[in-house]
């Protein structure tokens, strides 16, 4: 497609389940990155991962957050156990070098809610 | 603290009138500074990008100015619509943080019929 694609769009859990949330960048974006946006808040930095090299994890807020992103393309999320301040709106970017300037191009996030 | 301070939170004004939104940040050096506009249940939009060395850039009804001497930075919406309803947020691209972006905290933009 021609965005950024995040499913689900909406996703309700209870507490001390694992989510799983996707991302699909747009085909040739080298870079990916998630955002966590909680309520009136600003968007926080998860992890971002460049080609090949090893992702830039430093924004996970805890051992309870892993990421992969598998053939350099759509990534996952995982959160495990989810507790109720994990509920947020998870934005995912992915990113091209165009023009001697960093292109971002966001989808619309999947809205977690842990009940 | 954080490194990127916008203001006001929150602003309504009456559809057809202008405004302005604040931006100061404290990080440096940085590549360079952009504007977004996210509406509800969407994900953020680009509406401006400027590298340090430029002191204005206009998008139709949007004009961002940065001031890198001061490290501030305004975003001004002329005649706005309703459809202008949404937060706009100040993002830094830093040089020295691989590229990622540092957000600001948002202004929540209402305009009224």
């Amino acid at each position: 497609g021609a965005g950024v694609s995040q499913s689900p769009s909406n996703k309700v859990t209870e507490k001390g389940k694992d989510v799983e949330l996707r991302c699909d960048p747009i085909s040739g974006h080298t870079a990916l990155y998630w955002y966590r946006q909680s309520l009136g808040q600003g968007l926080e930095f998860l992890i971002y991962f460049q080609g090949n090299s090893a992702p830039d994890k430093s924004g996970l807020p805890s051992d309870r957050f892993s990421a992969e992103r598998t053939g350099g393309s759509v990534s996952t999320l995982t959160i495990q156990r989810t507790q109720q301040e994990d509920s947020a709106v998870y934005l995912c970017a992915s990113s091209v070098y165009r023009g001697q300037m960093y292109g971002y191009t966001f989808g619309s996030g999947t809205r977690l809610t842990v009940v | 603290k954080n490194q990127v301070e916008q203001s006001p939170q929150s602003l309504i004004i009456l559809e057809g009138k202008n405004c302005t939104l604040q931006c100061n940040y404290t990080v440096s050096p940085f590549s360079n500074l952009r504007w977004y506009k996210q509406d509800t249940g969407r994900g953020p939009v680009s509406l401006t990008i400027m590298t340090f060395s430029e002191n204005t850039k206009s998008n139709g009804r949007y004009t961002a100015t940065l001031d890198a001497d001061t490290k501030q930075s305004s975003l001004h919406i002329t005649a706005s619509q309703l459809s202008d309803s949404a937060s706009y947020i100040c993002v830094v691209l830093l040089k020295a943080a691989g590229n990622k972006l540092t957000f600001g905290g948002g202004t929540r933009v209402l305009v009224k019929p």
